[in-house]
Order: structure tokens, then C-alpha cells, then sequence
């Protein structure tokens, strides 16, 4: 089975702080993604990365950035955490660009 | 750009039953694909059933089916015989083929299995 780990369940950070989320993916997979979740939105996708120190912009990428340095693990930078950041932040990985996201089980981040 | 429509934030069924989920989408293009996603309380996503845009043959996983219209852009996931562990969040996806499988997501229905 496909195992994608997240390495916070839940993580409480002051404004202004700079914030890194970690997600590691064990099954050599091409494409990683970073999503928010907020009730009433549904799933929005931050940045994704397709390769190694490749990385694209998705539909919110305003307030972060993020980092590929090795295959297997992809960062999510908030550079100056907000208060409006607070949310549950999910990752995902896929082999190629025909197959399906597998996810990792969250984290419930609160900027206070 | 896409989008995806969930029109029904709750439902509630009862055990054994049968209960139909909706979502339309909206895309120009011809060859896609089409996924049902349940997030438990436990909070990971799991993929429920998987529909590819040039099959006619509507999806089936067990007590899961899709009444897939593509010609109305609409995408139903079907639960029979609902167990209390059917209960979840629901997220209907569209992907464009060869986009670094990027989801475009509903924002979800809740369903509540009751006994």
C-alpha cells in the first residue's frame, strides 16, 4: 500500500512565524501535491510538483511556497504565518499524471 | 478552468438502505477522469470509486456505483446497502488527463448513516 506521511497531525504556530510542513511519500511516486481544506470550500491546491526542483503554482498559492529537493519529500513553507492560514492542510502523491492522488492523513494547523 | 458542484452539503440515510449522491462539472474538454473520495473522521482520504471520461460503462466497486452522463456533465455515486461505516465526507474530483493528475474537488457532501 501506498503510504504518504504527514509528519504533523496537528500543530499550533504564532503569526509571523515561519512554518514548514513536511510530507514524505514511500513509493517513488512523480507528482506531489499540497492542498487546504476549509469547510464549505472543499479541497484547493496550494503548489504540486511534478518532478525533483520542479514545482507549479496551484489555484491559492499567495503565503506559500514550497520545496522538492529530494523525490520522496515535499515541504510547505508559510514564510509569515497568518491567522487566516489556519486550516487542514493535506498532502498527496500520484504515480504519473493518469493516476490517482493517494493522501496522507492531515494536519490541523492553527495560526494563533 | 473547471469546476465541480456538489449541491447537497448533508444527507442522512438509514442503515441498509440506498443513497444517491450528486455532482455535475463543468469542462470543455473530451478526455478526463471522474473520482469519488470519502474522508472519514479518521481524516484520511480514500479513494472510493474511479470513472475514465471515455468509458461508457458506468464504475462499480462493490456497494459502490456511478451513474455516469456525460453529455450532462454529471457524476452520481450510488451506496447500497449503507453501513455505519459509510459514514463520511464525500468529494466528488475531476482530473484533465495528462495534467500532472491535478484534482479540481466538489466542496463535499456528509453523510450520516443512522441505525
Amino acid at each position: 500500500d501506498v503510504k504518504v506521511t504527514q509528519s504533523s497531525r496537528y500543530l499550533v504556530k504564532r503569526t509571523g512565524e515561519k512554518v514548514f510542513l513536511e510530507c514524505v511519500q514511500d513509493m517513488d511516486h512523480e507528482n506531489m501535491f499540497w492542498y487546504r481544506q476549509d469547510p464549505g470550500l472543499g479541497l484547493r491546491l496550494i503548489y504540486f510538483s511534478y518532478d525533483v526542483k520542479m514545482k507549479e503554482k496551484g489555484d491559492i498559492p499567495e503565503g506559500y511556497s514550497v520545496s522538492r529537493e529530494k523525490k520522496e519529500r515535499f515541504s510547505l513553507i508559510l514564510e509569515s504565518a497568518s491567522t487566516n492560514q489556519t486550516s487542514m492542510y493535506l498532502c498527496a502523491s500520484s504515480w504519473d499524471s493518469n493516476q490517482p492522488q493517494h493522501f496522507g492523513d492531515g494536519t490541523r494547523l492553527s495560526i494563533l | 478552468a473547471q469546476t465541480v458542484t456538489q449541491s447537497q452539503p448533508e444527507m442522512s440515510v438509514q442503515e441498509a438502505e440506498t443513497v444517491t449522491l450528486s455532482c455535475t462539472y463543468d469542462t470543455s474538454e473530451n478526455n478526463y477522469y471522474l473520482f469519488w473520495y470519502k474522508q472519514p473522521p479518521s481524516r484520511q482520504m480514500i479513494l472510493v470509486i474511479r470513472q475514465e471520461a471515455y468509458k461508457q460503462q458506468n464504475a462499480t466497486e462493490n456497494r459502490f456505483s456511478v451513474n455516469f452522463q456525460k453529455a450532462a456533465k454529471s457524476f452520481s455515486l450510488k451506496i447500497s446497502d449503507s453501513q455505519l461505516g459509510d459514514t463520511a465526507m464525500y468529494f466528488c474530483a475531476f482530473m484533465n488527463t495528462g495534467t500532472a493528475s491535478k484534482l479540481t474537488f466538489g466542496t463535499g457532501t456528509r453523510l450520516q448513516v443512522t441505525l
